[in-house]
C-alpha cells in the first residue's frame, strides 16, 4: 500500500515570506496532483505533473516533481492571505476509474 | 456547464442511526462518481466510486454503502451510525477516461452524537 507523507504538518507566515511544502511517496507516483482547500469546501485542483523532473508555475506558485517521480514540493513565492489553506498532494491513478489517494495534507496560514 | 450538488449541507445524527447523503451531477453524462471523508484537518479517503448506473465498487470495509440509481445521482447510506463515521463526506465527479482533473462538491458535514 502507497503511503503519502506531507510535511510539515502546519505552516504559519506572515504576507510577503516564501514557504515550501512537500510530499514524499513510499513508492513511484502515477501522476502527482496538488490541491488546496478551504475550510468548509471542496478541494480544487492546482496541477497535475506526470514526468520525473518536471516544473510547472502557476503565478506565484512552483511545483517540482523529483527525478524518480517519489517527491515533489510547492512553493509559493511572496505568499498572500488569500493562499491561506490546506494543501493536499494526491497520487491519480492512470486505469479507467481515476482514483485518488491523497496525503493528509499541509495547512498555511498566511496572516497580514 | 457543469454543477455537482450534495445535500443535505450538514446532520447531527445520534449513534445507531441510518444515513443518506446525495450527489447529483448536472450538465454531464455517464461521468465517474467518487465518495470520500476526510477527518478534521487532514486528508481525503476514497470510500467509494462507480464508472456507471449500478456500478459501485468499495475501498474501505465499513458500515457504509453506497448506489448509483440513476447517471447523475451518488448516493452513500448506514443502516446504523457510528462514532467514527463523522467527518466531511465530498463527492465528486470526472467528465471522462482521458481527463486528470475531479471536481468536488460542496461536502456534508456529518457528526454522530
Amino acid at each position: 500500500t502507497q503511503l503519502l507523507e506531507q510535511s510539515p504538518q502546519f505552516l504559519s507566515i506572515q504576507e510577503g515570506e516564501n514557504l515550501t511544502v512537500y510530499c514524499n511517496s513510499s513508492s513511484v507516483f502515477s501522476s502527482l496532483q496538488w490541491y488546496r482547500q478551504e475550510p468548509g469546501e471542496g478541494p480544487v485542483l492546482l496541477v497535475t505533473v506526470v514526468t520525473g523532473g518536471e516544473v510547472k508555475k502557476l503565478k506565484r506558485l512552483t511545483f517540482q516533481f523529483g527525478d524518480a517521480r517519489k517527491d515533489s514540493s510547492l512553493h509559493i513565492t511572496a505568499a498572500q492571505p488569500g493562499d491561506t489553506g490546506l494543501y493536499l498532494c494526491a497520487d491519480l491513478s492512470t486505469d479507467s476509474w481515476g482514483k485518488l489517494q491523497f496525503g493528509a495534507g499541509t495547512q498555511v496560514v498566511v496572516t497580514p | 456547464s457543469q454543477t455537482i450538488h450534495q445535500w443535505p449541507a450538514t446532520l447531527v445524527q445520534p449513534v445507531g442511526s441510518p444515513l443518506s447523503l446525495e450527489c447529483t451531477v448536472e450538465g454531464t453524462s455517464n461521468p465517474n462518481l467518487y465518495w470520500y471523508r476526510q477527518a478534521a484537518g487532514r486528508g481525503l479517503q476514497l470510500l467509494f466510486y462507480s464508472v456507471g448506473i449500478g456500478q459501485i465498487s468499495s475501498e474501505v470495509p465499513q458500515n457504509l454503502s453506497a448506489s448509483r440509481p440513476q447517471d447523475r445521482q451518488f448516493i452513500l447510506s448506514s443502516k446504523k451510525l457510528l462514532l467514527s463515521d463523522s467527518g466531511f463526506y465530498l463527492c465528486a465527479w470526472k467528465p471522462g477516461l482521458q481527463t486528470y482533473e475531479q471536481y468536488f462538491g460542496p461536502g456534508t458535514r456529518l457528526t454522530v452524537t
